[in-house]
């Protein structure tokens, strides 16, 4: 099955810094990479996600980026708020099995004002 | 709309009673995943049902587990004869369509724990 990894386990930024967390995954049919966020004691929510037919995708200050080949996808969340600190997971699927996603351990995010 | 709800959304429980957590996923969602968040963990995938195919059963960690989800819609989860590792946070998912649509909305968990 599908095994993905997630660094750094946490991460520690000053407010306006950038934040990248990075992950791998095993599945080279995997397709799908989506990046939740979960605040304490919330539900995890969709932030941003990538297809693997694209290398990147930006959303205001948040951006992704897979590289295929390599097997790895990143989060980049730029000029960092007090709002970002969450625990952050990216995942990882594939069509063929309906999406089932395989979730990284976390990354758990703390921006200091 | 209403969006995936839970419930309950604690529960403490004695080892070795069995338990029922419930799904309400949103309105018109075929699929629905149960998946398994332990503390300072990543979130587990246990269960997975589209429409009325059979379930994927395949993330489930023992006989212990099962589901069901009645008319394609609510699902419970049943764990029978509850060991203390089985505390975690129990989350629902649904999305639309799996083939055409992505997205997995949560829901907020049911935090299972076995005393």
């Amino acid at each position: 099955g599908e095994n993905v990894e997630q660094h750094p386990s946490t991460l520690s930024v000053q407010e306006g810094d950038s934040a990248v967390i990075k992950c791998t995954y095993s599945d080279s049919a995997s397709n799908y990479f989506p990046w939740y966020k979960q605040e304490l004691g919330k539900r995890p929510q969709l932030i941003i996600d990538i297809r693997s037919n694209v290398g990147e995708k930006k959303d205001q200050r948040i951006a992704v980026t897979l590289n295929k080949t390599a097997k790895h996808f990143s989060l980049h969340i730029t000029e960092t708020q007090p709002e970002d600190s969450a625990v952050y997971f990216c995942a990882a699927s594939r069509r063929s099995n309906d999406y089932k996603l395989s979730f990284g351990a976390g990354t758990t995010v703390t921006v200091r004002a | 709309g209403a969006g995936v709800s839970q419930s309950p959304s604690n529960k403490v429980t004695e080892k070795g009673k069995d338990v029922e957590l419930r799904c309400d996923p949103i309105s018109g969602h075929t699929a629905l995943y149960w998946y398994r968040q332990s503390l300072g963990q990543g979130l587990e995938f246990l269960i997975y049902f589209q429409g009325n195919s059979a379930p994927d059963k395949s993330g489930l960690p023992s006989d212990r587990f099962s589901a069901e989800r009645t008319g394609g819609s609510v699902s419970t989860l049943t764990i029978q004869r509850t060991q203390q590792e089985d505390s975690a946070v129990y989350l629902c998912a649904s999305s639309l369509r799996p083939q055409s649509s992505y997205e997995q909305y949560f829901g907020p968990g049911t935090r299972l724990t076995v005393t």
